[in-house]
């Protein structure tokens, strides 16, 4: 079956321009998550969505930054004003949600910001 | 405040079995053991996780000390599509176990 997909995979953009990121989970997973990874970093949490209970957004660095989800479907990331130091590879992950086992996260390709 | 540290990269040769170590002193009792890969330009991929016993899958073996502040990650025989950053993160297992990636390993497998 299908992955989890993200849309664009490239996207440049100017500084002070609003963006927004897309992800598809795959079908079923009830739990999605956004990370943000810098150059040559590790991944920074920044939002978790599980079903329809309020979102987890303590990872979210800024209030430029905002994330929806409309059920267990397509979700998007948001960020107003972008500024350069946002330039990374965005990366959404979904899983399942049961709570005696180990819901493995399955990856997106991420979509690259450049934040000129 | 880095719950694991792992070194910076490793060489192996292909056909060679590589061994990634993980220290996590400060692990707590319910926290697990889960290793990921991120293959250049790729989003993570999960390999393994465990609680305290040795585990082993299609992918990998798994080896964590008896007072679980280290670990080992065994690619029993590794290939050069094996290359990657892999990154072990200690972390509660079920619902909302959001991830906490540190900087990895960048494996290196050589012909």
């Amino acid at each position: 079956g299908a992955g989890v997909s993200q849309s664009p995979s490239n996207k440049v953009t100017e500084k002070g321009k609003d963006v927004e990121l897309r992800c598809d989970p795959i079908s079923g997973h009830t739990a999605l998550y956004w990370y943000r990874q810098r150059l040559g970093q590790g991944l920074e949490f920044l939002i978790y969505f599980q079903g329809n209970s309020a979102p987890d957004k303590s990872g979210l660095p800024s209030d430029r930054f905002s994330a929806e989800r409309t059920g267990e479907s397509v979700s998007t990331l948001t960020i107003q004003r972008t500024q350069q130091e946002d330039s990374a590879v965005y990366l959404c992950a979904s899983s399942l949600l049961w709570t005696n086992s180990y819901n493995e996260q399955f990856f997106g390709p991420g979509t690259r910001l450049t934040v000129l | 405040d880095a719950k694991t540290t792992q070194p910076p990269s490793m060489d192996c040769a292909e056909g060679r079995a590589a061994n990634l170590p993980c220290n996590h002193s400060t692990i707590s009792g319910n926290e697990y053991v889960y290793w990921y890969r991120q293959i250049h330009s790729q989003g993570p991929q999960y390999i393994i996780h465990g609680l305290k016993n040795n585990e082993t899958n299609e992918m990998a073996s798994l080896i964590i000390t008896e007072d679980r502040k280290s670990s080992t990650l065994i690619l029993p025989h590794a290939t050069l599509r094996d290359t990657a950053v892999y990154y072990c993160i200690v972390g509660l297992r079920g619902a909302g176990n959001m991830l906490t990636f540190g900087g990895g390993t960048r494996l290196m497998v050589k012909p």
